[in-house]
């Protein structure tokens, strides 16, 4: 398996653009998870989904970002209009429920947005 | 909710030595998992140890072990004989034990090995 894979690696945007930030998961995953990183304030959950369904979008910061996974293979982070403080490494990462104790979560390499 | 709390943001150590990084949680549950990862300045994140809260012996991983202090919601990583492949950022994340929640993740403390 190649891993949770991530696009862009990087992206740079002006203010206002809408930007889309894709995982694709490993296959058979459950899980789903989207986090944003910064350097204040660490690495902060966004959204999660389960078999597809989102549990949990309390992270999502306003109402500029959106979240979709379409299928078991696909999710999007959308951020319209994105603005400089946007500006952070947002991550993907996938497991599947019964590997949770042994810390299976698998992460991609992350996308570095920069909104100037 | 549960937080993670890194008191450390930066620390140095030279080649071989001991150093001990900080975490301290909070939660009101009994069974939970505790994770620290290590993500170097490729970012990718890599799962270095991870310890079951109903288990008292601490995890240990080569060189990596861990000082589990259930009572005193403390979670300290020990990395012995330090090399420069060690120098990252490392996260400490707490994990509840139902399968519906997720990783919470404290801030992180850079490391830096210097030879």
């Amino acid at each position: 398996d190649a891993g949770v894979i991530q696009s862009p690696r990087h992206e740079v945007t002006e203010m206002g653009q809408e930007v889309t930030l894709r995982c694709k998961p490993i296959s058979g995953h459950d899980y789903l998870f989207w986090y944003r990183q910064t350097m204040m304030r660490g690495l902060e959950l966004l959204i999660y989904f389960n078999n597809n369904v989102p549990i949990d979008d309390s992270g999502m910061p306003e109402d500029r970002f959106s979240a979709k996974m379409p299928n078991a293979s696909f999710s999007t982070l959308k951020i319209q209009p994105s603005e400089p403080r946007d500006s952070a490494v947002y991550f993907c990462a996938s497991s599947l429920a019964g590997d949770r104790g042994r810390g299976g979560y698998t992460f991609g390499s992350g996308t570095r947005l920069t909104v100037v | 909710a549960q937080t993670v709390t890194q008191s450390q943001p930066e620390m140095s150590v030279q080649e071989a030595e001991t150093v001990t990084l900080s975490c301290t949680y909070d939660t009101s549950e009994n069974n939970y998992y505790l994770f620290w990862y290590k993500q170097p300045p490729s970012r990718q994140m890599i799962l270095v140890i991870r310890q079951e809260a109903y288990k008292q012996q601490n995890a240990t991983e080569n060189r990596f072990s861990v000082n589990f202090q259930k009572a005193a919601k403390s979670f300290s990583l020990k990395i012995s004989d330090s090399q420069l492949g060690d120098t990252a950022m490392y996260f400490c994340a707490f994990g509840g034990y139902q399968a519906g929640t997720a990783l919470i993740f404290g801030k992180g403390t850079t490391l830096s090995v210097s030879s």
